[in-house]
């Protein structure tokens, strides 16, 4: 059992490039998310996902899109890259994201730098 | 916005020591949740509390989830190495789906 699963775990971008960072989980969890942690500032939610074909934004979502075509699958998109989107991101799953789920299970982290 | 503060930011201790870390919250949560990140790692849970007053246990660790659901405390007793790392609360307010998290305390054993 995988859990979640994040790719790559580094990547160097120039400013202005795009990429992809890929999540998939094999719990069969609704709830899927994106995090970034930076220094002293904890985690914050850059987008979520309730379901396939559903998403939503959330503290920091600027910068990033997300899609959900699958319960296991949730891709963060970097349009066009920025130091300031220098960061670790944390994508974290489970059963349905509402306050009484329970635990987020979190993948190991992307660390990327944007030069 | 609604926000969790968490103290101290970084807490030094002897082995053997007690540590303690707090979360206040501006308003009221549903629950409160305890992550341990280990250097380098990635966060993992150690707790769910979501009634008023609550307190449980495992082993060395005790939380506390206060009477208004607005304050919640992990204590360590007698740190041991393994203990070491960022200890993050986090709790659901107003959203149903968004966790709002303190930003975490680093636990340091001096050598």
């Amino acid at each position: 059992n995988a859990g979640v699963t994040q790719t790559p775990k580094f990547q160097v971008l120039k400013t202005g490039q795009s990429m992809t960072l890929q999540c998939a989980q094999d719990m069969n969890h609704e709830y899927m998310s994106w995090y970034r942690q930076d220094p002293g500032m904890g985690l914050r939610l850059i987008h979520y996902s309730v379901g396939a074909g559903i998403t939503d934004q959330g503290e920091v979502p600027n910068g990033y899109n997300v899609s959900r075509s699958t319960t296991e699958d949730f891709p963060l998109r970097l349009l066009s890259a920025a130091p300031s989107q220098t960061s670790v991101y944390f994508c974290a799953s489970s059963e349905t994201g509402g306050w009484n789920t329970g635990e987020l299970f979190f993948g190991e982290g992307s660390r990327l730098t944007v030069l | 916005g609604q926000q969790v503060m968490q103290i101290p930011q970084y807490q030094h201790v002897q082995e053997g020591e007690d540590f303690t870390t707090y979360c206040n919250s501006s308003t009221t949560l549903s629950n409160i949740q305890w992550y341990k990140q280990r250097p380098g790692g990635h966060p993992v849970f150690l707790i769910q509390l979501v009634k008023s007053g609550e307190v449980k246990k495992q082993k060395r660790l005790t939380f506390q989830f206060g009477e208004a659901k607005k304050n919640s405390s992990l204590h360590i007793t007698a740190t041991q190495t393994t203990d070491v790392g960022t200890y993050f609360c986090a709790g659901h307010g107003d959203s149903n789906y968004q966790l709002i998290w303190g930003a975490g305390t680093k636990l340091i054993i001096k050598p």
